[in-house]
């Protein structure tokens, strides 16, 4: 069952300027929400979170949107690098369960 | 602090075989999880232990299996591997933030290859 969904598998953006990464979810129990970031050959790297009673979190060039109603989150980056480039991985967790969405590969070019 | 290390880091086997992947957790993280990560698959989860208990599952048939040992350290194992299982197998060691919510370290994983 597939509870959190991330319906682009790829992304290319331009360096410079902004990446937008899309990410769904049908469990409303859900109640906290990351985004993780993964390299070839790593793990994945926690990135951003946030609690469902917000609806923005920013952290530098990285900011993480919450609408709970359309149970729908998004991770922006501006300005987008080439260092960004990686997959993404958007995460959802309820009490004791944590569910991850397939991935978006993000490639920004120079 | 150490991070989250996963051993061995490339592995192969033919069908039928069993495999034994192991992951030692963050100094004084209790719980573990694993998952497989495969391509367009994303990262699918398998179980999660804390302090020797299974305390969740994920959809994966009864020949993925796992246990944690008293010291944290866990071990998954996969019988009678198919094609399909080849995949990169994840572990991750969690310590519980403000709130009760979970923040995960992941290890390098373990490509496993099936031929």
């Amino acid at each position: 069952d597939q509870q959190v969904k991330q319906n682009s598998p790829s992304l290319s953006v331009q360096e410079g300027r902004i990446s937008i990464l899309n990410c769904d979810y049908t469990n409303s129990m859900f109640d906290y929400f990351l985004w993780y970031k993964k390299y070839p050959a790593e793990g994945p790297t926690f990135l951003i979170s946030i609690s469902s009673i917000k609806d923005k979190n920013e952290d530098g060039r990285f900011t993480v949107f919450l609408n709970k109603s359309a149970k729908h989150l998004s991770l922006h980056i501006v300005p987008s690098q080439p260092g960004d480039s990686a997959v993404y991985f958007c995460a959802a967790s309820g009490r004791n369960d944590m569910r991850f969405g397939a991935g978006t590969r993000l490639t920004v070019k120079p | 602090k150490a991070g989250v290390t996963q051993t061995p880091r490339y592995l192969i086997k033919t069908r039928g075989q069993q495999v034994t992947l192991s992951c030692s957790p963050i100094s004084g993280h209790r719980s573990v999880s694993w998952y497989q990560q495969t391509p367009g698959q994303g990262l699918q989860f398998l179980f999660e232990y804390f302090s020797e208990t299974q305390r969740n599952k994920g959809n994966f048939p009864g020949r993925f299996s796992g246990r944690q040992f008293s010291n944290s350290r866990s071990e998954m194992n996969v019988s009678t591997l198919e094609l399909g299982d080849s995949a990169l197998y994840l572990c991750a060691s969690s310590v519980v933030l403000a709130g009760g919510v979970n923040e995960q370290f992941f290890g390098p994983g373990t490509r496993l290859t099936v031929l």
